[in-house]
Protein backbone atom coordinates (compact mmCIF):
# COMPACT_ATOMS: atom_id res chain seq x y z
CA UNK A 1 0.00 0.00 0.00
CA UNK A 2 1.46 3.62 -0.67
CA UNK A 3 2.18 5.75 1.79
CA UNK A 4 1.48 9.49 2.52
CA UNK A 5 2.35 10.86 -0.91
CA UNK A 6 3.41 14.99 -1.17
CA UNK A 7 4.11 17.10 -4.22
CA UNK A 8 6.09 18.77 -5.26
CA UNK A 9 9.39 17.11 -3.49
CA UNK A 10 10.85 20.56 -3.94
CA UNK A 11 9.93 23.92 -4.66
CA UNK A 12 11.60 27.03 -5.36
CA UNK A 13 10.45 29.83 -5.86
CA UNK A 14 10.93 33.91 -5.17
CA UNK A 15 9.40 35.98 -2.18
CA UNK A 16 6.01 37.32 -3.23
CA UNK A 17 5.09 34.33 -5.25
CA UNK A 18 2.11 31.60 -3.98
CA UNK A 19 3.22 28.31 -3.07
CA UNK A 20 0.91 25.54 -2.74
CA UNK A 21 1.98 21.91 -1.45
CA UNK A 22 -0.20 19.19 -1.95
CA UNK A 23 -0.59 16.43 0.31
CA UNK A 24 -1.96 12.14 -0.53
CA UNK A 25 -3.38 10.87 3.00
CA UNK A 26 -3.20 6.92 3.46
CA UNK A 27 -6.60 5.62 2.28
CA UNK A 28 -8.27 4.71 5.85
CA UNK A 29 -7.07 7.12 7.67
CA UNK A 30 -8.68 9.69 8.96
CA UNK A 31 -6.88 11.93 10.30
CA UNK A 32 -4.34 14.36 8.32
CA UNK A 33 -1.51 16.48 9.50
CA UNK A 34 0.74 19.32 8.66
CA UNK A 35 3.88 20.22 10.05
CA UNK A 36 6.92 22.08 9.59
CA UNK A 37 10.67 21.49 10.42
CA UNK A 38 13.12 24.20 10.27
CA UNK A 39 16.63 24.08 12.11
CA UNK A 40 15.60 27.08 14.66
CA UNK A 41 11.94 25.81 15.68
CA UNK A 42 12.01 22.35 15.07
CA UNK A 43 9.14 20.10 13.84
CA UNK A 44 6.09 21.93 14.86
CA UNK A 45 2.19 21.16 14.04
CA UNK A 46 0.48 23.61 11.56
CA UNK A 47 -2.58 22.22 11.74
CA UNK A 48 -4.75 19.12 11.47
CA UNK A 49 -8.01 17.61 10.06
CA UNK A 50 -9.98 15.08 11.18
CA UNK A 51 -12.79 13.58 8.54
CA UNK A 52 -12.07 16.48 6.63
CA UNK A 53 -12.77 19.04 9.31
CA UNK A 54 -10.03 21.87 10.40
CA UNK A 55 -9.49 20.51 14.43
CA UNK A 56 -6.37 22.64 15.30
CA UNK A 57 -4.99 25.65 13.35
CA UNK A 58 -3.28 27.33 15.93
CA UNK A 59 0.18 26.63 14.80
CA UNK A 60 -0.68 27.99 11.43
CA UNK A 61 1.66 31.12 11.57
CA UNK A 62 0.02 34.14 10.36
CA UNK A 63 -2.89 34.62 7.64
CA UNK A 64 -0.52 34.45 4.90
CA UNK A 65 -0.35 30.17 5.61
CA UNK A 66 -4.18 28.31 4.39
CA UNK A 67 -4.91 24.81 4.63
CA UNK A 68 -7.88 22.93 2.74
CA UNK A 69 -8.73 19.41 2.68
CA UNK A 70 -11.18 19.26 0.36
CA UNK A 71 -12.05 15.29 0.34
CA UNK A 72 -10.41 12.55 2.74
CA UNK A 73 -7.78 11.65 -0.49
CA UNK A 74 -6.10 15.32 -0.85
CA UNK A 75 -5.06 18.18 1.16
CA UNK A 76 -3.01 21.36 0.28
CA UNK A 77 -1.37 23.68 2.24
CA UNK A 78 -1.18 27.21 0.65
CA UNK A 79 1.46 30.38 1.36
CA UNK A 80 0.05 33.41 0.07
CA UNK A 81 2.53 35.47 -0.46
CA UNK A 82 5.13 33.40 0.69
CA UNK A 83 8.24 34.92 2.37
CA UNK A 84 12.27 33.64 3.06
CA UNK A 85 11.22 33.16 6.67
CA UNK A 86 8.91 30.22 5.14
CA UNK A 87 11.99 28.17 3.83
CA UNK A 88 11.49 24.87 5.53
CA UNK A 89 10.56 21.15 5.46
CA UNK A 90 6.57 20.81 5.47
CA UNK A 91 5.70 17.21 5.78
CA UNK A 92 2.02 16.18 5.77
CA UNK A 93 1.32 13.36 8.11
CA UNK A 94 -1.54 10.62 8.78
CA UNK A 95 -3.24 8.41 10.67
CA UNK A 96 -6.16 6.48 11.49
CA UNK A 97 -7.26 7.81 14.70
CA UNK A 98 -7.47 6.28 17.97
CA UNK A 99 -6.87 6.60 21.47
CA UNK A 100 -3.32 6.80 20.35
CA UNK A 101 -1.94 6.48 17.08
CA UNK A 102 1.52 6.79 15.30
CA UNK A 103 1.50 9.13 12.53
CA UNK A 104 2.77 8.13 9.07
CA UNK A 105 4.53 10.72 7.43
CA UNK A 106 5.15 11.65 3.96
CA UNK A 107 8.04 12.70 2.35
CA UNK A 108 8.28 16.25 2.96
CA UNK A 109 8.78 19.29 0.75
CA UNK A 110 11.47 21.17 0.81
CA UNK A 111 10.56 24.71 0.54
CA UNK A 112 13.06 27.48 -0.25
CA UNK A 113 11.93 31.03 -0.53
CA UNK A 114 14.26 33.32 -2.25
CA UNK B 1 1.42 22.32 28.18
CA UNK B 2 3.30 19.27 26.99
CA UNK B 3 6.74 19.61 26.75
CA UNK B 4 9.49 17.26 25.87
CA UNK B 5 13.20 17.57 26.63
CA UNK B 6 16.15 15.61 24.56
CA UNK B 7 19.02 16.69 26.59
CA UNK B 8 21.46 14.84 24.60
CA UNK B 9 22.50 16.87 20.94
CA UNK B 10 24.41 14.03 19.91
CA UNK B 11 25.44 10.43 20.75
CA UNK B 12 28.29 8.46 19.42
CA UNK B 13 28.31 4.16 19.76
CA UNK B 14 30.11 1.84 17.90
CA UNK B 15 29.10 -0.63 15.48
CA UNK B 16 27.43 -3.67 17.76
CA UNK B 17 27.03 -2.34 20.70
CA UNK B 18 23.67 -0.94 22.47
CA UNK B 19 22.87 2.80 23.09
CA UNK B 20 20.12 4.38 25.52
CA UNK B 21 18.89 8.20 24.08
CA UNK B 22 17.15 10.56 26.44
CA UNK B 23 13.81 11.67 26.55
CA UNK B 24 12.14 13.42 29.51
CA UNK B 25 8.25 14.67 28.98
CA UNK B 26 6.16 17.22 30.80
CA UNK B 27 2.76 17.02 31.49
CA UNK B 28 -0.50 17.14 33.45
CA UNK B 29 -2.52 14.41 31.72
CA UNK B 30 -2.44 10.86 33.21
CA UNK B 31 -3.77 9.48 29.57
CA UNK B 32 -0.83 10.14 26.80
CA UNK B 33 1.26 8.40 24.36
CA UNK B 34 5.12 8.22 23.91
CA UNK B 35 6.73 7.81 20.44
CA UNK B 36 10.28 7.36 18.72
CA UNK B 37 10.63 8.70 15.23
CA UNK B 38 13.80 8.22 13.13
CA UNK B 39 14.60 10.74 10.47
CA UNK B 40 18.20 9.61 8.51
CA UNK B 41 19.77 12.03 6.34
CA UNK B 42 17.29 11.43 3.76
CA UNK B 43 14.61 13.16 5.55
CA UNK B 44 12.36 11.20 6.28
CA UNK B 45 10.02 10.55 9.57
CA UNK B 46 9.96 7.15 10.32
CA UNK B 47 8.24 5.84 13.46
CA UNK B 48 10.11 3.44 15.59
CA UNK B 49 8.27 2.49 18.72
CA UNK B 50 4.86 3.29 21.14
CA UNK B 51 4.79 3.37 24.96
CA UNK B 52 0.91 4.20 26.15
CA UNK B 53 0.99 5.57 29.96
CA UNK B 54 -1.20 3.41 31.00
CA UNK B 55 0.80 0.65 29.28
CA UNK B 56 2.59 -1.57 31.96
CA UNK B 57 5.03 -3.37 30.26
CA UNK B 58 8.02 -1.35 28.41
CA UNK B 59 7.56 -1.58 24.60
CA UNK B 60 9.62 -3.23 22.72
CA UNK B 61 10.01 -3.52 18.65
CA UNK B 62 13.08 -6.02 17.54
CA UNK B 63 16.12 -3.99 18.40
CA UNK B 64 14.09 -0.96 19.86
CA UNK B 65 12.80 -0.56 23.21
CA UNK B 66 11.81 1.88 25.17
CA UNK B 67 12.50 2.56 29.15
CA UNK B 68 9.48 3.97 30.56
CA UNK B 69 9.50 5.30 34.02
CA UNK B 70 6.42 7.29 34.67
CA UNK B 71 7.14 8.22 37.60
CA UNK B 72 10.33 10.16 36.80
CA UNK B 73 8.48 11.26 33.38
CA UNK B 74 11.06 9.81 31.25
CA UNK B 75 11.14 7.71 27.90
CA UNK B 76 13.91 6.76 26.77
CA UNK B 77 14.77 4.84 23.51
CA UNK B 78 17.57 1.91 23.60
CA UNK B 79 18.95 0.57 20.73
CA UNK B 80 20.43 -2.88 20.90
CA UNK B 81 23.38 -3.78 18.46
CA UNK B 82 23.51 -0.76 17.06
CA UNK B 83 23.98 -0.73 13.16
CA UNK B 84 25.81 1.55 10.59
CA UNK B 85 22.63 2.37 9.42
CA UNK B 86 21.12 3.50 12.80
CA UNK B 87 22.98 6.35 12.22
CA UNK B 88 20.01 9.26 11.71
CA UNK B 89 18.00 11.62 13.95
CA UNK B 90 16.00 10.43 16.46
CA UNK B 91 13.49 12.28 18.22
CA UNK B 92 10.62 11.83 20.86
CA UNK B 93 7.54 12.67 20.85
CA UNK B 94 4.25 12.87 23.08
CA UNK B 95 0.70 12.78 22.26
CA UNK B 96 -2.24 13.47 24.86
CA UNK B 97 -5.77 12.15 24.55
CA UNK B 98 -7.68 15.95 24.10
CA UNK B 99 -5.26 16.46 21.26
CA UNK B 100 -4.21 14.56 17.99
CA UNK B 101 -0.73 16.59 17.49
CA UNK B 102 2.36 14.96 18.43
CA UNK B 103 4.89 17.03 20.54
CA UNK B 104 8.55 16.57 19.40
CA UNK B 105 11.73 17.35 21.00
CA UNK B 106 14.85 19.11 19.74
CA UNK B 107 16.14 15.50 18.41
CA UNK B 108 19.46 13.38 19.07
CA UNK B 109 21.61 13.00 16.51
CA UNK B 110 23.09 9.11 16.54
CA UNK B 111 26.14 8.07 14.89
CA UNK B 112 27.34 4.58 14.60
CA UNK B 113 30.73 3.83 14.01
CA UNK B 114 32.21 1.10 12.92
Amino acid sequence: DAGVIQSPRHEVTEMGQEVTLRCKPISGHNSLFWYRQTMMRGLELLIYFNNNVPIDDSGMPEDRFSAKMPNASFSTLKIQPSEPRDSAVYFCASSFVTPFSEQFFGPGTRLTVL
Amino acid sequence: AQKITQTQPGMFVQEKEAVTLDCTYDTSDQSYGLFWYKQPSSGEMIFLIYQGSYDEQNATEGRYSLNFQKARKSANLVISASQLGDSAMYFCAMQDTGFQKLVFGTGTRLLVSP
